[in-house]
Order: C-alpha cells, then structure tokens, then sequence
C-alpha cells in the first residue's frame, strides 16, 4: 500500500492556466506538507497544514492554494501559472507538527512543467 | 534559524569503497537531524534519523551517521559502496521551535558510484 501517493505524476501545461495537484496520504497524520524542488534538486517547504488548519505559507505566491477537504488529504491549486512554477512538488506527511524528531514521509513527486 | 551545508555538491566513489558524504548543521538549541535519499525520478525516503539518544545511528542499507555537537557535524558514511547507492542525498535539520515548525533541506549531494 502506498503511503503517500500524488496524482498525477506528471503535469503540462501552458503559462496561464490552472492546475490542481493531489495528494493522499494513509497513515492517519495529522500534518501535510507541500514542498517544491526546483531545477538545482534544492527542497523548500511551501505549506503544511494540520487539522485543516494552515500552519506556516511560506513567501510563496498567492497564485499557489493549499486545500485539503480532510485530514487524509492536501490538494495544492495553481492559478496563472508562470514559467518559474516548473518544478517537481512533493506532498508529505508527519505525525503531528512540531515534535523534535518530526519524521515526514514523502510521496513520489509531481513533475510540473510549464510551457 | 537552523541550517544545513552540504559541503560536497558531488562524491564519486567506486564500488565497494567507503562513502563519505559530509554536512554542518546550525542550531540554537539540540536539533534533531535526519538524512534522506532520493533516487532517480523517486520520491524522498528516510535513511536515518538523530534525537539526541545514541550519537552514533544507524539506518537503512548499511549507511550510518555520528552526531558530533563539537564539530556541528553529521556525516553520512557507508563502509563500501554498492552501485544502487547513487542517489542524491539530503541532510536535514528540523526547525521544531522555530516559526516554521518544519524539516529545512540542506542542498543535496549527488552521489555517483563507478563500477
């Protein structure tokens, strides 16, 4: 069984378009995460959220929204998409947030590229 | 603010030789640190984890790394090198208390293993 899966895995697109990636996870967490990893393999955490509750936004563009209709779930919306916006984001999940050792399982990425 | 260096962007090692991949931490108080692979168009996976238990852990695949507080160190070793090694590799420190709450990602080291 997939512990953290995406869909889909992989994305194009045109600039200005709208797009939605999803992500579930079947751990029974309590935090999701979204992060993107840009073309130097460099990860930057974007969202998390934790009991439906936005926890951090990083200075991400309000054009990026983060909705998770339950707790097993965190979709990441993406208005007017931009060049910049390609890159391989990654959905993860934690038991909780904020604990010392606050493992976080990933899911296998999506790869969005903007045309 | 915590941090991660990665001081090698890129190790190359041959087969069946010990592997060493080095990274610094910074933290203002006793950080829980982790290290993570990712393989080829793959997801992030855990390989170990540090909480301030035993300085010396061990993970997965018969990779293992020593917490040294002195040296704001966490290298990652592996006694010999096996060709499914060659991933790209992340140290990670995480920001429990911080406003982020989160994992921050060091900038990966791209381990290649030569037969």
């Amino acid at each position: 069984d997939t512990a953290v899966s995406q869909t889909p895995k992989y994305l194009v697109t045109q600039m200005g378009n709208d797009k939605s990636i999803k992500c579930e996870q079947n751990l029974g967490h309590d935090t999701m995460y979204w992060y993107k990893q840009d073309s130097k393999k460099f990860l930057k955490i974007m969202f998390s959220y934790n009991n439906k509750e936005l926890i951090i936004n990083e200075t991400v563009p309000n054009r990026f929204s983060p909705k998770s209709p339950d707790k097993a779930h965190l979709n990441l919306h993406i208005n007017s998409l931009e060049l910049g916006d390609s890159a391989v984001y990654f959905c993860a999940s934690s038991q909780d947030y904020g604990r010392k050792n606050n493992e976080q399982f990933f899911g296998p990425g999506t790869r969005l590229t903007v045309l | 603010a915590q941090s991660v260096t990665q001081l090698d962007s890129h190790v190359s090692v041959s087969e069946g030789t010990p592997v060493l991949l080095r990274c610094n931490y910074s933290s203002s108080y006793s950080p829980s640190l982790f290290w993570y692979v990712q393989h080829p168009n793959k997801g992030l996976q855990l390989l170990l984890k540090y909480t301030s238990a035993a300085t010396l852990v061990k993970g997965i695949n018969g990779f293992e790394a020593e917490f040294k507080k002195s040296e704001t160190s966490f290298h990652l070793t592996k006694p010999s090198a096996h060709m499914s090694d060659a991933a790209e590799y992340f140290c990670v420190v995480s920001d429990y208390l911080g406003s982020q709450g989160n994992l921050i990602f060091g900038k990966g080291t791209k381990l290649s293993v030569k037969p």
